[in-house]
């Protein structure tokens, strides 16, 4: 089954850590996103790439970093520079990301500061 | 910059008719699309408006002026399944899809 697979469900982070998300998805989309959920609050936009090997910063990007080495994979790092990290994060695709598609979703990880 | 403005929160009884609306304010708007989200899942697209008027799919319909910078998700014949929070989304000259404040759906009994 085609879909997109955020790893793992739940996360926690320690004071000065860095950590990974991992985002992957075998729809063969070009574009990918990542937003940030805060209880009851929308989604907030953190870094989307559109092709492999470019990405642009969301909203929010301060503390966070991406990569885009493979179409199917795009991780996101929160840095030990996001002071205030914990969150419900989604990951996205799209068919081309022109702003007006589609966005199918991951499930989602729970980041907690420990 | 993108804003997209809804109701906080909104409530209904089983069977009845709800409307849950958006106002946004946009540069290049693209277009008004319609997200669901049961708590603690992942959002999945329910409708999208590029033109102005209605849309209709199954029990739930959305409607866009773009002259009123407006659109609403209707929502029939409700469901207890219906509870979930939605969210409308408008993509924009800059090509990433921003979303409004979400609005937590209550269906009652």
């Amino acid at each position: 089954d085609g879909g997109i697979t955020q790893s793992p469900k739940y996360l926690f982070r320690k004071e000065g850590q860095n950590v990974t998300l991992s985002c992957e998805q075998n729809l063969n989309h070009d574009a990918m996103y990542w937003y940030r959920q805060d209880p009851g609050q929308g989604l907030r936009l953190i870094y989307y790439s559109q092709i492999v090997n470019d990405f642009q910063k969301g909203d929010i990007a301060e503390g966070y970093s991406v990569s885009r080495e493979k179409k199917e994979s795009f991780p996101l790092t929160v840095t030990s520079a996001q002071k205030n990290p914990t969150a419900f994060y989604l990951c996205a695709s799209s068919i081309l990301g022109q702003g007006n598609e589609k966005l199918f979703f991951g499930s989602g990880t729970q980041l907690s500061v420990l | 910059g993108q804003s997209l403005e809804q109701p906080s929160e909104v409530t209904a009884v089983e069977g009845a008719i709800v409307q849950i609306n958006c106002t946004y304010q946009t540069s290049g708007f693209y277009g008004l699309s319609w997200y669901q989200q049961h708590d603690g899942g992942a959002p999945t697209f329910l409708s999208y408006n590029a033109l102005d008027g209605l849309e209709e799919t199954g029990r739930f319909s959305s409607f866009l002026s773009r002259s009123d910078s407006y659109g609403y998700l209707l929502l029939q014949e409700l469901q207890m399944k219906d509870s979930a929070s939605y969210f409308c989304a408008s993509g924009g000259a800059t090509n990433k899809l921003i979303f409004g404040t979400g609005t937590l759906l209550a269906v009652q009994p």
